[in-house]
């Protein structure tokens, strides 16, 4: 069966500090990777996503990149955190489009920016 | 631009009672549609999806293009339906899915 792993599950970093979150997926090849961010009263903003190794689309203007060094692999970065960069950050995968279209989600990365 | 719309951000309820989560979509072609819920110390998972014209926990959701709206109902709340739900929109043939605010929902004893 497919699993999706993130970590670290809490981090707390300085402000100006660099940043990686890792994103694995286990049972599944070519995925589609999704990084969101979640935020109170926010809901769930969808930050890139990728289609493939080194394929990587960004969604909104920010401090933040992403990478996909492996398959199954999805990095979120920064080189110098922000204090709007806290949130909680959700991993997701899915089939190729016109597969089923359910989109799984990781446990999620709670990050506070000091 | 796709948009998901939920406006209510808190929905308190008693046990028993009817629940009905808002959701309404902008979009010009035909979108696809979701629920997503998340309970307390778990993973964001699907509910139900509106191509599949299904039940799930009790929970239903019917597209109405003419308002635009994927509203979420359930004739009888219970405490075990306590939870985040998030409305999501998807432009057919891509893999992008479009998150509302979502809406918590408490449903009291």
């Amino acid at each position: 069966s497919q699993t999706i792993h993130q970590w670290p599950a809490t981090l707390v970093q300085p402000v100006g500090s660099p940043l990686s979150l890792e994103c694995t997926v286990e049972g599944t090849s070519n995925p589609n990777l999704y990084w969101y961010r979640q935020a109170a009263g926010r809901g769930l903003q969808l930050l890139f996503y990728s289609v493939g190794i080194g394929q990587i689309s960004s969604e909104v203007p920010q401090n933040l990149s992403a990478s996909r060094p492996q398959d199954r692999q999805f990095i979120l970065s920064s080189k110098k955190l922000l204090l709007s960069d806290s949130g909680f950050y959700l991993c997701a995968w899915s089939v190729k489009a016109g597969g089923p279209d359910e989109q799984f989600f990781g446990p999620g990365t709670r990050l506070t920016v000091l | 631009a796709q948009r998901v719309t939920q406006p209510e951000k808190l929905l308190s309820v008693f046990k028993g009672a009817p629940v009905e989560l808002k959701c309404n979509y902008s979009y010009s072609g035909s979108p696809e549609l979701f629920w997503y819920v998340q309970y307390s110390r778990q993973r964001l998972q699907l509910l139900l999806r509106h191509i599949s014209r299904e039940s799930i926990k009790g929970f239903t959701a019917d597209l109405n293009k003419g308002e635009t709206s994927f509203h979420l109902k359930k004739p009888f709340a219970q405490e075990e339906d306590s939870a985040m739900y998030y409305c999501a929109s998807r432009a057919r043939g891509y893999n992008k899915l479009i998150f509302g605010a979502g809406t918590r929902l408490a449903v009291h004893p």
